[in-house]
């Protein structure tokens, strides 16, 4: 398919555990967002990149969450040491260059940890 | 900063009624709006999108939104809706030039026969 693609699309991790979730944007894609989505609430903005470059992380919630595009296309999104809050689901977005922002999502990953 | 609100968590009405779905935002600069739609089990799509131009846009399937920059808001309205609209959907204000897309909390369509 020509969609965003995540996997897993069901994550069950133990707290403290350390998970790493994946995203394969549309082919061509320049820019690749990261959102989470906690239950009954709107995405919020974790980070994006431009290629392989990370312009702003600054919607990370700590020092666990690291996220990387080595080479511009497939991204990771990691989580250390997993606590309880962070159950949510984790959404990926590509977009071409110049679209005026328009994004595609792709169906997340729904992360809880007991 | 940007935000978005979404006035209702909640909308339900009859199949074949006209739907509103109230968007406010906020920002002290340009912005370009959408709004997206999410389907159960599924991604959120674009449902349709003011970037400049004509203030009143349109998505293939009726909906139609009209951006008001006096009262900052893009309520989302379609004069007849159908059980297969029944979804969550998300206001979203991005400002131009930049990157950074802040979303509503979502309001969820319930259309009952």
């Amino acid at each position: 398919g020509a969609g965003v693609s995540q996997s897993p699309r069901y994550k069950v991790a133990k707290r403290g555990q350390d998970v790493a979730l994946r995203c394969d944007p549309i082919s061509g894609h320049v820019s690749l967002f990261w959102y989470q989505q906690a239950l009954g609430q709107g995405p919020e903005f974790l980070t994006y990149f431009q290629n392989e470059a990370q312009l702003d992380k600054s919607g990370l919630p700590s020092d666990r969450f690291f996220a990387e595009r080595p080479e511009g296309s497939v991204s990771t999104l990691k989580i250390q040491r997993t606590q309880q809050e962070d159950s949510a689901v984790y959404l990926c977005a590509s977009s071409p260059q110049r679209e005026g922002n328009i994004q595609y999502f792709g169906a997340g990953t729904r992360l809880s940890v007991l | 900063a940007q935000s978005v609100t979404q006035l209702d968590s909640q909308v339900p009405v009859f199949e074949e009624a006209p739907v509103e779905l109230r968007c406010n935002y906020s920002s002290s600069v340009s912005v370009y709006l959408f709004w997206y739609v999410q389907y159960p089990n599924q991604g959120l799509q674009l449902l349709l999108k003011y970037l400049s131009g004509s203030t009143l846009v349109e998505s293939i399937n009726g909906f139609e939104a009209e951006f008001n920059k006096s009262q900052t808001s893009f309520h989302l309205r379609k004069p007849s809706v159908h059980i297969s609209d029944t979804a969550e959907y998300f206001c979203a204000v991005t400002h131009t030039g930049g990157f950074k897309t802040i979303f509503g909390a979502g309001t969820r369509l319930f259309v009952k026969a």
